[in-house]
């Protein structure tokens, strides 16, 4: 079954840092999303990603926050001068369509920790 | 804002029983509902959907049913496996915003004991 894969797994940092989290969509998915969840609360929408720009983006979703499809299978999302409160899981997502019959594909998430 | 939440945040059945997790949700305009579940250390997996012109679907063990009079989703297991237990998500969407852009409730618990 096609999967959404995420790299890495598990990343520490220092405030302050820039990280960059990745992720491959499932190949014939053209709609790229970022969600997070911040230990103990609900998974939040950060953004979504169609034909090379964004299309919505939450109020999370701040200029510490930026996404790009460097090619065709890699879609990232880069948080500059990361915070303490930063530190969440991050679910990328792909869907084929944006649709009522729109089903979102999670990776597993990367974990971000920032100390 | 308007938001998705869940009834109760944990559930405890015993193996072979039915389970029902509960949700209820704020924004009338929504015409899409899921729900997940998400193992420990993954991502969310996509378990049952239904549309606003619905009020039941049927899958597999699964039931989701939908009363749009006052704004509840529920899920029903049935026979409930203890590789069931998880934590259930119900999300929301549509009515004006893009299908991707899901609200996700709190969550429950559900643990099954063997």
């Amino acid at each position: 079954e096609p999967e959404v894969t995420q790299t890495p797994s598990h990343q520490v940092t220092q405030m302050g840092q820039e990280v960059i989290l990745r992720c491959v969509p499932i190949s014939n998915h053209l709609y790229f999303y970022w969600y997070r969840q911040i230990l103990g609360q609900k998974v939040e929408f950060l953004v979504s990603f169609y034909n090379n720009e964004i299309s919505e983006k939450s109020e999370i979703f701040d200029d510490q926050f930026s996404v790009e499809r460097p090619d065709g299978s890699n879609f990232t999302l880069k948080i500059r001068s990361t915070k303490l409160e930063d530190s969440a899981m991050y679910f990328c997502a792909s869907s084929q369509e944006d649709s009522g019959a729109n089903v979102l594909t999670f990776g597993a998430g990367s974990r971000l920790t920032v100390l | 804002g308007e938001s998705v939440g869940l009834h109760l945040p944990t559930l405890s059945v015993q193996e072979g029983d039915n389970s029902i997790i509960n949700c209820a949700y704020s924004n009338s305009a929504s015409d899409y509902f899921i729900w997940y579940k998400q193992e420990s250390g993954k991502g969310p997996q996509f378990i049952i959907d239904i549309r606003s012109n619905m009020d039941k679907r049927q899958g597999q063990r699964v039931t989701v049913l939908l009363n749009k009079t006052v704004k509840h989703l529920s899920l029903q297991i049935a026979a409930t496996q203890p590789g069931d237990s998880a934590v259930y998500f119900c999300a929301e969407t549509g009515g004006g915003t893009s299908y991707g852009k899901l609200t996700f409730g709190q969550g429950t618990i559900l643990t099954v004991h063997p």
